[in-house]
């Protein structure tokens, strides 16, 4: 059965570092990935797409990458702040475009000062 | 904030009773879909209406169903609740898919549904 995993239950980093995040799936062919942030008790906020014939989105601080051999996406957040603490979930798109998600149960970052 | 709205924000039902859960959609977007999301795990996909008509479901039961208004909002109805029915309920709206691809979805800030 098609199965995602994000990595840890938990990262700790420091301010100003890295964080990178990693999503990976098995028994499944992904058109799109997308990540996606959520902070407690709201809705996630779509976040970056990338598409499985890219290798790798920026979009200000964050940067995705997709490969389709290893079945790996890696979020990072460079210059993390103690407001990028929030939990990241992963999601792939096998449904042509039409957000039909299957998403990954996420990992919480925390950025301490 | 996004424009999408869900009421209500909070709701206790007890085991075998029905529940409707709504959604405005941001406007413009023809799209609708809803999740189930329990405590420590991500959104699970239930179903996504697209321009009225049902446009694929997850691995939920019968007894979990929906409508798309010609305004495009939705609605989800669960009947004979269970415990298990317990999570944070998630409607996503989007437009359909663009000559790129997906259109950006956004969220409303979901339903609490407690079933004792």
């Amino acid at each position: 059965s098609q199965k995602i995993e994000q990595n840890s239950e938990a990262l700790n980093i420091q301010e100003g570092k890295t964080a990178t995040l990693t999503c990976n799936y098995t028994n499944y062919s992904p058109a799109y990935l997308q990540w996606y942030r959520q902070d407690p008790g709201r809705g996630p906020v779509f976040l970056l797409l990338i598409r499985e014939n890219e290798k790798e989105k920026r979009k200000e601080r964050l940067k995705v990458t997709f490969d389709t051999t290893l079945k790996q996406s890696l979020f990072h957040i460079t210059a993390s702040q103690p407001a990028d603490s929030a939990t990241y979930l992963c999601a792939l798109d096998g449904s042509g475009g039409y957000n039909k998600l299957i998403f990954g149960a996420g990992t919480r970052l925390a950025v301490h000062p | 904030e996004t424009g999408v709205t869900q009421s209500p924000t909070h709701l206790i039902k007890t085991r075998g009773q029905q529940v409707t859960l709504r959604c405005s959609s941001q406007s413009g977007h023809n799209t609708v879909s809803w999740y189930q999301q329990a405590l420590g795990q991500g959104p699970q996909f239930i179903f996504q209406y697209y321009r009225e008509e049902e446009n694929g479901r997850g691995n939920f039961p019968p007894r979990f169903s929906g409508l798309q208004f010609p305004n495009y909002s939705s609605e989800l109805n669960v009947n004979a609740l269970e415990l298990d029915d317990s999570a944070l309920y998630l409607c996503a709206s989007s437009l359909g898919p663009g000559t790129s691809g997906p259109n950006e979805q956004f969220f409303g800030p979901g339903t609490r549904l407690t079933v004792l």
